[in-house]
């Protein structure tokens, strides 16, 4: 699977929109980009994921480059309860359904 | 309950004890995880289990022994553990389908273990 690179932390203000980014620039053509939560010392938590077009669900949206090589995150209206790392992962069907996770982005929404 | 359980939330064991994580799911999945969560560190995965058979095991020392007695349960028994071995320990569901879209994971809220 291909490697990502984040910034290992960010901060965002309560009420306004939090875009992180990913760097993915050896991802293959079968391979779907994954974003994670972790709130401190719980599981992880499923938020989006896309292969090639831009997707919305009801926790963020998910924009990715045409050429696939970078993708960003976007929390519309970060609240406190929104501070956790966020991962960024890229993954294939054909890998047993396994995450590798890397090191992620600390993110702190302050009031 | 729903979503994936984890029992015990917390534990203290001494070097010696033989003890036993416990991972339930109740998603109807066909994939199991064992993931280690060390302090300050990424997620390791430890051990893959799909359809009731161990698929992956990512060079785990002995002293961590899983078990999958159906596609329910999965159990991480510990012996003769040491302190660098506490950590917390989620437990994962998924249901994987050969060359499809991958689905995502399932966490558990993880068992917090510290090895005296």
């Amino acid at each position: 699977d291909a490697k990502t690179t984040q910034p290992p932390s960010m901060d965002c203000a309560e009420g306004r929109a939090a875009n992180l980014p990913c760097n993915h620039s050896t991802i293959s053509g079968n391979e779907y980009v994954y974003w994670y939560r972790q709130i401190h010392s719980q599981g992880p938590q499923y938020i989006i994921h896309g292969l090639k077009n831009n997707e919305t669900n009801e926790m963020a949206s998910l924009i990715i480059t045409e050429d696939r090589k970078s993708s960003t995150l976007i929390l519309p209206h970060a609240t406190l309860r929104d501070t956790a790392v966020y991962y960024c992962i890229v993954r294939t069907s054909d890998s047993w359904g396994k995450f590798q996770f890397g090191a992620g982005t600390q993110v702190v929404v302050t009031p | 309950e729903t979503g994936v359980t984890q029992t015990p939330r917390h534990l203290v064991m001494g070097m010696t004890n033989k003890k036993s994580l416990k991972c339930e799911q109740h998603l109807g999945h066909n994939a199991m995880y064992w993931y280690k969560q060390s302090a300050k560190k990424p997620l390791e995965l430890m051990f893959v289990y799909s359809l009731e058979e161990r698929v992956e095991n990512n060079s785990v020392p002995s002293r961590f022994s899983p078990e999958c007695p159906n596609s329910s349960h999965l159990f991480l028994h510990l012996h003769t553990l040491q302190p660098e071995d506490s950590a917390l320990y989620l437990c994962a569901s998924s249901q994987v389908r050969w060359l499809a879209e991958p689905n995502e994971q399932f966490f558990g809220p993880g068992t917090r273990l510290t090895v005296l």
